[in-house]
C-alpha cells in the first residue's frame, strides 16, 4: 500500500519567515495530495490540495508543488504568522488515504 | 449545511470491555473513513468504504476492531476486549468521492480504556 513520509517532524520559524513541509509519496498511482491543518484539540482542517496533473498550486500565502518523477510534494507557507501554529500533514491518496506523521510547526512572534 | 457528526465525544471504558463508536457522515458522500491518532501523534488509517464495494479493512491493527456501514449513510466502529494501547482519539472523515477527493473530518471520539 501506500507509504507516506513527512520532514520535519518539528519545525521552529519566526514571525514572517517562510516555512517549508516535505512529504514523499511511495504509490505512483496516487493521483491526490491534500495538506491539512490540525490546531491543538480540533479536527484536521483542509487548507490546500494538488492533483497529480498539476505541479503547482498557489493559495494567498500557501501554495504546495508536486514532483511526479520523484514523487515528492511540499508546503511552502510565506509570511507566517502566529497564527499558522498547528500540526500540518500531508496526505496521498490511490483509493484511499494515507497520511504523514505530521509537521509540528511553531511560529515565534 | 451539516458536517460529519461522531458520537459519544468522549468514551471512558474498563479494560476487556466492547465499545461502539459511531460516525455519521454528510448526507450523500459516498466514502467514509476512519483513523485513529493517539497523543501527538499523526493519523493512523484504519478502514475505508466506498459506496457498495467492500471495505478496505487493510489499516485494522488486530481482529478486535471492526466497521460496518449500514445503507450506505451510518458507520460502527467496534472495539472487542478493549486494551489500554486502544486509548486514542478515533476520527471519521467522509468524501463525495464524485471527482472531489477532499475529506471531512468529524470531530473525533476520545476513548480511554483504563
Amino acid at each position: 500500500g501506500e507509504n507516506v513520509e513527512q520532514h520535519p517532524s518539528t519545525l521552529s520559524v519566526q514571525e514572517g519567515d517562510s516555512a517549508v513541509i516535505k512529504c514523499t509519496y511511495s504509490d505512483s498511482a496516487s493521483n491526490y495530495f491534500p495538506w491539512y491543518k490540525q490546531e491543538l484539540g480540533k479536527r484536521p482542517q483542509l487548507i490546500i490540495d494538488i492533483r497529480s496533473n498539476v505541479g503547482e498550486k498557489k493559495d494567498q500565502r500557501i501554495a504546495v508543488t508536486l514532483n511526479k518523477t520523484a514523487k515528492h510534494f511540499s508546503l511552502h507557507i510565506t509570511e507566517t504568522q502566529p497564527e499558522d501554529s498547528a500540526v500540518y500533514f500531508c496526505a496521498a491518496r490511490v483509493n484511499d488515504m494515507r497520511f504523514g506523521a505530521g509537521t509540528r510547526l511553531t511560529v515565534k512572534p | 449545511g451539516a458536517g460529519v457528526s461522531q458520537s459519544p465525544s468522549n468514551k471512558v471504558t474498563e479494560k476487556g470491555k466492547d465499545v461502539e463508536l459511531r460516525c455519521d457522515p454528510i448526507s450523500g458522500h459516498t466514502a467514509l473513513y476512519w483513523y485513529r491518532q493517539s497523543l501527538g501523534q499523526g493519523l493512523e488509517f484504519l478502514i475505508y468504504f466506498q459506496g457498495n464495494s467492500a471495505p478496505d479493512k487493510s489499516g485494522l491493527p488486530s481482529d478486535r476492531f471492526s466497521a460496518e456501514r449500514t445503507g450506505g449513510s451510518v458507520s460502527t466502529l467496534t472495539i472487542q476486549r478493549t486494551q489500554q494501547e486502544d486509548s486514542a482519539v478515533y476520527l471519521c472523515a467522509s468524501s463525495s468521492d464524485q471527482g472531489a477527493y477532499e475529506q471531512y473530518f468529524g470531530p473525533g471520539t476520545r476513548l480511554t480504556v483504563t
